[in-house]
């Protein structure tokens, strides 16, 4: 069982709705949360980071974790063409200097 | 811009050669990491650094070796490239719990 699973999609959803993307993770020690977006043909670029549980927002975008059922969630409002790209999650422990990636899901918001 | 230059960004090579990707970093960041990125596998951890001349494996090493001289720089080589490592490979490092990543090397080997 890898230590972190994410829906590969692909997500095709009409401008203006709103997206939800999601991992799952085995590892009850993981910490700090990231999420991240890849262009095609570019390398990850990090959008939200938060530690433990709680949620966390900034602009349209709000990550959300869920500890107690190991569930991390990046929601996006009002979702624009320009948000069509690969979104990859990331998790580490109080260790901080290993991390474990979902495969990241594929997105595309059509005009 | 989390200061991360690899290069070169896109190469060419025949199987069987020599091939060094490098990576700088501006950020005096002691973790320097090497990934690779392939469909359906995400990213895979080839090796990584915690400070000069200290590097360890990650869970694809095999075919590739490492080395830093210098906190800038992290090179990874290929001592003799195969077909199956053709795929874009990332530098990173660490700071602060999370991760920046570079822009990426595309390598073909043929």
């Amino acid at each position: 069982q890898k230590e972190v699973e994410q829906d590969p999609g692909p997500l095709s959803v009409p401008e203006g709705a709103i997206v939800s993307l999601n991992c799952t993770y085995s590892n009850s020690a993981f910490q700090y949360f990231m999420w991240y977006r890849q262009y095609s043909r570019k390398g990850p670029e990090l959008l939200m980071y938060t530690y433990s549980s709680g949620n966390k927002e900034d602009g349209r975008f709000t990550a959300q974790v869920d500890k107690s059922s190991k569930y991390i969630s990046l929601f996006i409002r009002d979702s624009q063409p320009s948000d069509s790209a690969t979104y990859l999650c990331a998790m580490s422990s109080n260790t901080g200097n290993q991390f474990y990636f979902g495969t990241g899901t594929s997105l595309t918001v059509i005009p | 811009d989390a200061g991360i230059t690899q290069s070169p960004r896109h190469k060419v090579t025949e199987t069987g050669t020599p091939v060094t990707l490098r990576c700088h970093q501006t950020e005096n960041h002691r973790y320097m990491y090497w990934y690779r990125q392939d469909p359906g596998h995400g990213l895979r951890l080839i090796h990584y650094s915690y400070g000069v001349k200290d590097t360890d494996k990650g869970e694809v090493s095999d075919g590739y070796s490492v080395s830093r001289s210098k906190t800038e720089d992290f090179l990874l080589t290929l001592e003799s490239a195969t077909s199956s490592q053709t795929s874009v490979y990332f530098c990173a490092i660490s700071s602060t719990n999370t991760i920046y990543f570079g822009e990426g090397s595309w390598l073909t080997v043929v």
